[in-house]
């Protein structure tokens, strides 16, 4: 199975601020590389998905970019309600896996 | 609307089995390829398995190999996890989800509770 390895595991960041995480793949995954957002109590949410292209309803502070084996998540500037834990996950092969997870606390 | 709804979850014994159903509405289920994720606890998202539309190819993650077969019935539009030989590692909330193109979960349902226990 591909491993997905995210970085980092906690990040506190203010409202306002630019965030990025980060997600490695063992091997490439050419350009499938989806975004989630999950909330406590909550099922996961898609983001992004092909590496870049953002999930309908989705604002547009997301962004996605990378390819081969390293993508990253952005959020241009940081809203109370990003608050979440953000997982990468390969489409490439079956089955699918997820990093283990990005914790984004609001400072 | 567009729905995965998981039912089945519950208490079971370690070395006990459980079944898990999904029921899919809102979208053409046979032309969909569907996934199970768990997660325990307080931890990150697990995959499980991921079948295709008819079911006739079935991928599992290597840890549940052998204990673990999902199943279809695309005229119930339904799928199923036949889960056996639990242990308490095993508990989590499982989730089925839509697989669509680029492999990612669109549609996720809102979860069913598996504690393994004695």
């Amino acid at each position: 199975d591909i491993q997905m390895t995210q970085s980092p595991s906690s990040l506190s960041a203010s409202v306002g601020d630019r965030v990025t995480i980060t997600c490695r793949a063992s091997q490439s995954i050419s350009g499938y590389l989806n975004w989630f957002q999950q909330k406590p109590g909550r099922p996961p949410k898609l983001l992004i998905y092909a590496t870049s292209s953002l999930e309908s309803g989705v604002p547009s502070r997301f962004s996605g970019s990378g390819s081969g084996t390293e993508f990253t998540l952005t959020i241009s500037s940081l809203q109370l309600e990003d608050l979440a834990t953000y997982y990468c996950q390969q489409g490439y092969r079956a089955p699918r896996t997820f990093g283990q997870g990005t914790k984004l606390e609001i400072k | 609307e567009v729905q995965l709804v998981e039912s089945g979850g519950g208490l079971v014994q370690p070395g006990g089995s459980l079944r898990l159903s999904c029921a899919a509405s809102g979208f053409t289920f046979s032309s969909s390829w569907l996934a199970w994720v768990r997660q325990a606890p307080g931890k990150g998202l697990e995959s499980v398995a991921l079948m295709n539309q008819d079911g006739s190819a079935k991928y599992y993650v290597d840890s549940m190999k052998g204990r673990f077969t999902v199943s279809r019935d695309n005229a119930k539009n339904s799928a199923f996890l036949q889960m056996s030989s639990l242990r308490a590692e095993d508990t989590a909330v499982y989730y089925c989800a839509r697989d669509r193109a680029w492999g990612a979960f669109d549609v996720w349902g809102q979860g069913t509770m598996v504690t393994v226990s004695s």
